[in-house]
């Protein structure tokens, strides 16, 4: 079935480093990737998508590219901010449901 | 921010009780779903709906029902709460069909979260 595959958080970093955070996927036929955030306390807003290959979402400074080549739709910032410190969950849809990775903790330190 | 309100927020309660948790939305949307977030899990469909009195299972729904008798609530109800249903409950409402073309059925405005921990 379809799935997707995140690295293991936490993930820790100094303010400003660079960051990236893995994501593959296994799915018939094309499906429409997502990245979603979840700050503390809250529930998961959109952070960015790509519905077909080589598509590049953008926002607030992140970035991931559709690399249809590799099944995968990797998380990169250039300059993380204490203000990032989150749960990122990457997401499929290919037929009718909206499937969510496990996460990945962010903690950006100062 | 989308207008979804979810009730309760916490709640403790014993195994082989009832528990009705509510999701009501000012948005008019049409399709409503009830995850759940567990550590290693991250976010598992329990149920959904796309339309009033039009629900069906996500892959976890065992333990679970759900009614929706008006567009605006979504009651996920757990009818003997068990300690493995201990988790946090996000509702996510959204105006697209999730298979839409474009990938813009994927756009999910999500609550805050009920907390709900049973002993």
């Amino acid at each position: 079935g379809d799935s997707v595959t995140q690295m293991e958080g936490p993930v820790t970093l100094s303010e400003e480093a660079f960051l990236t955070i893995n994501c593959t996927y296994t799915a018939t036929g094309y499906p429409s990737l997502f990245w979603y955030v979840q700050y503390p306390g809250e529930g998961l807003q959109l952070l960015l998508k790509a519905t077909k290959a080589d598509d590049k979402g953008s926002n607030k400074g992140f970035e991931a590219t559709y690399r249809k080549e590799t099944t995968s739709f990797h998380l990169e910032k250039g300059s993380v901010q204490v203000s990032d410190s989150a749960v990122y969950f990457c997401a499929l849809i290919a037929t009718d449901k909206l499937i969510f990775g496990t996460g990945t903790r962010l903690q950006v330190f100062p | 921010d989308a207008g979804i309100t979810q009730s309760p927020r916490h709640k403790v309660t014993e195994t082989g009780t009832p528990v009705t948790l509510r999701c009501h939305q000012t948005e008019n949307h049409r399709y409503m779903y009830w995850y759940r977030q567990d550590p290693g899990h991250g976010l598992r469909l329990i149920h959904y709906s796309y339309g009033v009195k039009d629900t069906d299972k996500g892959e976890v729904s065992d333990g679970y029902s759900v009614s929706r008798s008006k567009t605006e609530d979504f009651l996920l109800t757990l009818e003997s709460a068990t300690s493995s249903q201990t988790s946090v409950y996000f509702c996510a409402i959204s105006d697209r069909p999730p298979g839409l073309a474009g990938g813009s059925g994927g756009e999910l405005f999500f609550g805050e979260g009920s907390r709900l921990t049973v002993l």
